[in-house]
């Protein structure tokens, strides 16, 4: 099984600020990698596929980068919508998905 | 617009049984795999099941492997699944999935809960 390991599990930041998530796989999974957005009594949504592919509708402000078994997620400039948790998949095959633990971001 | 609407989540025993249907709309179900995936109460998300567009190829995580079932039925645009021998530890939000065309779940239901305890 992969496995995914994210850090930090909590983030501290300030609106206007540049953070960064990273997510590491136990074995190559390529580029196969999605990272997800969830607010606090809704379900997830997609923000970045494919390592660095942002979907549609996503702001600019989201980037993912990586490839192999290291990858990031960086929001550029923090607004106050993006204070969530953020979550990172691996979908290498179809046989066996896995997430990270996910990343709190906090308002400092 | 592409919906997903969950239902059948319930209060059940632990062994009990309890069926999830996911009714899709605003695109063609024959085209996409499909995935359950579930999050416990204050806990991360975890892949339960998945299904490709025929349903002819099907897995599951290990900790539900002959418990549940997952099924689709293109014709009428849903998905399910079905869960049995139900443990407290399959307390969850459930959430159905569409899986876009490079895998990533694109799409999300609102989520149905199910809980198991006596």
């Amino acid at each position: 099984d992969i496995q995914m390991t994210q850090s930090p599990s909590t983030l501290s930041a300030s609106v206007g600020d540049r953070v960064t998530v990273t997510c590491r796989a136990s074995q190559s999974i390529n580029n196969w990698l999605a990272w997800y957005q969830q607010k606090p009594g809704k379900a997830p949504n997609l923000l970045i596929y494919k390592a660095s592919t942002l979907e549609s509708g996503v702001p600019s402000r989201f980037s993912g980068s990586g490839s192999g078994t290291e990858f990031t997620l960086t929001i550029s400039c923090l607004q106050p919508d993006d204070f969530a948790t953020y979550y990172c998949q691996q979908y290498n095959s179809y046989s066996l998905y896995s997430f990270g633990q996910g990343t709190k971001l906090e308002i400092k | 617009e592409v919906q997903l609407v969950e239902s059948g989540g319930d209060l059940v025993q632990p062994g009990g049984s309890l069926r999830l249907s996911c009714a899709a709309s605003g695109f063609t179900l024959t085209n996409y795999w499909m995935s359950w995936f579930r999050q416990a109460p204050g806990k991360g998300l975890e892949w339960v099941a998945n299904i490709k567009q025929d349903g002819n190829e099907k897995y599951y995580v290990d900790s539900v492997k002959g418990r549940f079932t997952i099924s689709r039925d293109n014709a009428e645009n849903s998905l399910y699944l079905q869960m049995n021998s139900l443990r407290v530890e399959d307390t969850a939000v459930y959430y159905c999935t569409r899986d876009g065309r490079t895998g990533a779940a694109d799409y999300w239901g609102q989520g149905t809960l199910v809980t198991v305890s006596s």
